[in-house]
Protein backbone atom coordinates (compact mmCIF):
# COMPACT_ATOMS: atom_id res chain seq x y z
CA UNK A 1 0.00 0.00 0.00
CA UNK A 2 1.37 3.24 -1.04
CA UNK A 3 1.49 5.34 1.98
CA UNK A 4 3.51 8.23 3.76
CA UNK A 5 4.16 7.18 7.68
CA UNK A 6 5.23 9.39 10.38
CA UNK A 7 6.90 9.25 14.05
CA UNK A 8 5.65 9.84 16.44
CA UNK A 9 2.10 10.63 16.37
CA UNK A 10 1.62 12.94 19.42
CA UNK A 11 4.36 13.75 21.29
CA UNK A 12 4.67 16.29 24.46
CA UNK A 13 8.06 18.14 24.99
CA UNK A 14 9.68 20.71 27.11
CA UNK A 15 11.29 23.71 26.07
CA UNK A 16 14.49 22.95 24.84
CA UNK A 17 15.06 19.44 24.66
CA UNK A 18 15.93 18.19 21.01
CA UNK A 19 13.53 16.52 19.12
CA UNK A 20 12.74 14.62 15.81
CA UNK A 21 10.25 13.85 14.09
CA UNK A 22 10.48 10.85 10.96
CA UNK A 23 8.98 10.38 8.13
CA UNK A 24 8.82 7.68 5.42
CA UNK A 25 7.71 7.08 2.27
CA UNK A 26 7.23 3.83 -0.43
CA UNK A 27 6.42 5.21 -3.08
CA UNK A 28 9.92 6.52 -4.69
CA UNK A 29 9.30 9.69 -5.03
CA UNK A 30 11.65 12.33 -5.22
CA UNK A 31 10.04 15.24 -3.88
CA UNK A 32 9.22 15.46 -0.32
CA UNK A 33 7.89 17.96 2.17
CA UNK A 34 7.07 19.47 5.38
CA UNK A 35 4.10 21.10 6.54
CA UNK A 36 2.30 22.89 9.76
CA UNK A 37 -1.28 23.22 10.32
CA UNK A 38 -2.15 26.34 12.38
CA UNK A 39 -5.53 27.19 13.54
CA UNK A 40 -6.11 30.31 11.50
CA UNK A 41 -3.46 29.96 9.61
CA UNK A 42 -3.84 27.15 7.28
CA UNK A 43 -0.82 24.86 6.17
CA UNK A 44 2.52 26.53 5.31
CA UNK A 45 5.40 24.58 4.09
CA UNK A 46 8.44 24.42 6.30
CA UNK A 47 10.80 22.62 4.16
CA UNK A 48 11.44 20.42 1.33
CA UNK A 49 13.35 18.29 -0.73
CA UNK A 50 13.72 17.53 -4.60
CA UNK A 51 15.96 14.46 -4.42
CA UNK A 52 18.38 13.18 -1.94
CA UNK A 53 21.05 15.43 -0.31
CA UNK A 54 18.85 18.66 -2.16
CA UNK A 55 16.95 20.50 0.66
CA UNK A 56 15.67 24.04 0.68
CA UNK A 57 13.34 26.31 2.89
CA UNK A 58 9.70 26.99 2.43
CA UNK A 59 7.37 29.92 3.74
CA UNK A 60 8.18 29.08 8.02
CA UNK A 61 12.14 27.47 8.34
CA UNK A 62 13.04 28.87 11.38
CA UNK A 63 13.43 26.78 13.81
CA UNK A 64 13.71 23.56 12.04
CA UNK A 65 15.91 21.30 10.43
CA UNK A 66 16.10 18.88 7.80
CA UNK A 67 18.04 16.04 6.30
CA UNK A 68 17.72 13.94 3.07
CA UNK A 69 19.91 10.75 2.97
CA UNK A 70 17.90 8.08 1.71
CA UNK A 71 14.89 8.93 -1.04
CA UNK A 72 12.43 7.30 1.22
CA UNK A 73 13.45 9.66 4.53
CA UNK A 74 12.49 12.79 5.49
CA UNK A 75 12.94 13.40 9.25
CA UNK A 76 11.92 16.85 10.41
CA UNK A 77 14.42 18.19 13.41
CA UNK A 78 14.07 20.70 16.20
CA UNK A 79 17.11 21.10 17.77
CA UNK A 80 15.47 23.01 20.26
CA UNK A 81 11.72 23.56 20.25
CA UNK A 82 9.83 26.48 21.77
CA UNK A 83 6.29 27.21 22.75
CA UNK A 84 5.45 28.48 19.48
CA UNK A 85 6.34 25.17 17.53
CA UNK A 86 2.92 23.78 18.83
CA UNK A 87 1.32 22.54 16.05
CA UNK A 88 0.21 19.47 13.88
CA UNK A 89 3.13 18.85 11.45
CA UNK A 90 2.66 16.81 8.05
CA UNK A 91 4.95 15.45 5.72
CA UNK A 92 4.22 14.70 2.24
CA UNK A 93 5.84 12.88 -0.60
CA UNK A 94 4.97 13.60 -4.50
CA UNK A 95 6.11 12.44 -8.08
CA UNK A 96 5.77 15.63 -9.77
CA UNK A 97 3.21 18.33 -9.19
CA UNK A 98 0.61 16.19 -9.90
CA UNK A 99 -0.10 16.06 -6.05
CA UNK A 100 1.34 15.28 -2.73
CA UNK A 101 0.80 12.20 -0.71
CA UNK A 102 0.46 13.45 2.95
CA UNK A 103 1.58 10.99 6.18
CA UNK A 104 -1.40 11.12 8.84
CA UNK A 105 0.43 14.12 11.18
CA UNK A 106 1.67 14.40 14.01
CA UNK A 107 0.74 16.81 17.16
CA UNK A 108 3.45 18.11 18.80
CA UNK A 109 3.35 20.27 22.37
CA UNK A 110 6.09 22.23 23.52
CA UNK A 111 5.49 23.37 27.14
CA UNK B 1 2.22 35.78 -4.07
CA UNK B 2 0.24 32.76 -4.89
CA UNK B 3 -2.87 32.70 -2.66
CA UNK B 4 -6.02 30.86 -2.98
CA UNK B 5 -9.28 31.79 -0.80
CA UNK B 6 -11.95 29.37 0.15
CA UNK B 7 -15.73 30.69 1.16
CA UNK B 8 -15.36 30.53 5.05
CA UNK B 9 -17.34 27.64 7.05
CA UNK B 10 -18.22 25.68 8.57
CA UNK B 11 -21.22 24.87 6.29
CA UNK B 12 -23.87 22.57 7.75
CA UNK B 13 -25.96 20.70 5.53
CA UNK B 14 -28.56 17.78 5.56
CA UNK B 15 -27.82 14.71 3.99
CA UNK B 16 -28.49 14.73 0.09
CA UNK B 17 -28.19 18.30 -0.61
CA UNK B 18 -26.34 19.96 -3.41
CA UNK B 19 -23.04 21.01 -2.42
CA UNK B 20 -20.90 23.99 -3.26
CA UNK B 21 -17.29 25.12 -1.47
CA UNK B 22 -16.24 28.47 -3.53
CA UNK B 23 -12.22 28.42 -3.94
CA UNK B 24 -10.79 31.11 -6.01
CA UNK B 25 -7.03 31.60 -6.68
CA UNK B 26 -4.53 33.79 -7.45
CA UNK B 27 -1.14 32.95 -9.70
CA UNK B 28 1.09 34.59 -11.52
CA UNK B 29 1.97 31.47 -14.11
CA UNK B 30 -0.27 28.81 -14.79
CA UNK B 31 -1.28 26.48 -11.11
CA UNK B 32 -2.53 23.36 -11.00
CA UNK B 33 -5.29 23.30 -8.64
CA UNK B 34 -6.47 20.65 -6.09
CA UNK B 35 -9.22 19.72 -3.57
CA UNK B 36 -7.58 17.97 -0.51
CA UNK B 37 -10.42 16.30 1.98
CA UNK B 38 -8.96 15.71 5.97
CA UNK B 39 -11.47 13.43 7.89
CA UNK B 40 -10.95 14.18 11.85
CA UNK B 41 -7.77 12.84 13.08
CA UNK B 42 -6.35 11.76 9.99
CA UNK B 43 -4.02 13.48 7.09
CA UNK B 44 -5.23 15.25 4.23
CA UNK B 45 -6.28 13.35 1.10
CA UNK B 46 -6.15 14.23 -2.56
CA UNK B 47 -9.37 14.55 -3.45
CA UNK B 48 -9.08 16.00 -6.89
CA UNK B 49 -6.95 18.20 -9.16
CA UNK B 50 -6.94 19.71 -12.55
CA UNK B 51 -3.85 20.54 -14.55
CA UNK B 52 -5.01 23.40 -17.27
CA UNK B 53 -7.97 25.60 -17.68
CA UNK B 54 -11.38 23.90 -17.98
CA UNK B 55 -10.22 20.67 -16.87
CA UNK B 56 -12.63 19.22 -15.00
CA UNK B 57 -11.62 16.81 -11.52
CA UNK B 58 -13.74 14.57 -10.28
CA UNK B 59 -13.53 11.76 -7.56
CA UNK B 60 -16.42 10.24 -5.65
CA UNK B 61 -19.21 12.17 -6.58
CA UNK B 62 -17.05 15.21 -6.04
CA UNK B 63 -16.38 17.77 -9.33
CA UNK B 64 -14.46 20.62 -9.64
CA UNK B 65 -13.59 22.19 -12.98
CA UNK B 66 -10.63 24.76 -13.67
CA UNK B 67 -11.73 28.50 -14.77
CA UNK B 68 -8.84 30.39 -15.44
CA UNK B 69 -11.42 33.46 -16.74
CA UNK B 70 -12.76 33.42 -13.26
CA UNK B 71 -9.56 32.14 -11.60
CA UNK B 72 -11.97 29.84 -9.42
CA UNK B 73 -12.12 25.96 -8.61
CA UNK B 74 -15.06 25.40 -7.16
CA UNK B 75 -16.03 22.18 -5.33
CA UNK B 76 -19.80 20.85 -6.05
CA UNK B 77 -21.44 17.67 -5.12
CA UNK B 78 -25.22 16.78 -5.72
CA UNK B 79 -25.83 14.41 -3.07
CA UNK B 80 -24.34 14.79 0.46
CA UNK B 81 -24.00 11.80 2.53
CA UNK B 82 -23.00 11.99 6.92
CA UNK B 83 -19.42 10.13 5.71
CA UNK B 84 -18.49 13.54 3.37
CA UNK B 85 -18.39 15.60 6.99
CA UNK B 86 -15.03 16.99 6.61
CA UNK B 87 -12.52 19.99 6.28
CA UNK B 88 -11.83 20.31 2.51
CA UNK B 89 -8.65 22.05 1.42
CA UNK B 90 -7.90 24.03 -1.84
CA UNK B 91 -5.05 24.40 -2.96
CA UNK B 92 -2.95 25.73 -5.66
CA UNK B 93 0.64 24.42 -7.13
CA UNK B 94 2.47 27.35 -9.85
CA UNK B 95 5.02 26.35 -12.00
CA UNK B 96 8.51 26.40 -10.92
CA UNK B 97 6.86 26.48 -7.16
CA UNK B 98 8.03 23.44 -4.88
CA UNK B 99 5.11 23.94 -2.53
CA UNK B 100 0.79 23.90 -2.45
CA UNK B 101 -0.27 26.65 -1.79
CA UNK B 102 -3.30 26.22 0.52
CA UNK B 103 -6.69 28.20 1.29
CA UNK B 104 -8.04 28.53 5.06
CA UNK B 105 -10.36 24.80 4.95
CA UNK B 106 -13.96 24.75 4.75
CA UNK B 107 -15.32 22.48 7.96
CA UNK B 108 -18.55 20.54 6.54
CA UNK B 109 -20.89 18.86 8.26
CA UNK B 110 -23.67 16.74 6.60
CA UNK B 111 -26.74 16.23 8.87
CA UNK B 112 -28.46 13.01 8.77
Amino acid sequence: EAQVTQNPRYLITVTGKKLTVTCSQNMNHEYMSWYRQDPGLGLRQIYYSMNVEVTDKGDVPEGYKVSRKEKRNFPLILESPSPNQTSLYFCASSRNRGGEYFGPGTRLTVT
Amino acid sequence: GDSVTQMEGPVTLSEEAFLTINCTYTATGYPSLFWYVQYPGEGLQLLLKATKADDKGSNKGFEATYRKETTSFHLEKGSVQVSDSAVYFCALSDQGAQKLVFGQGTRLTINP
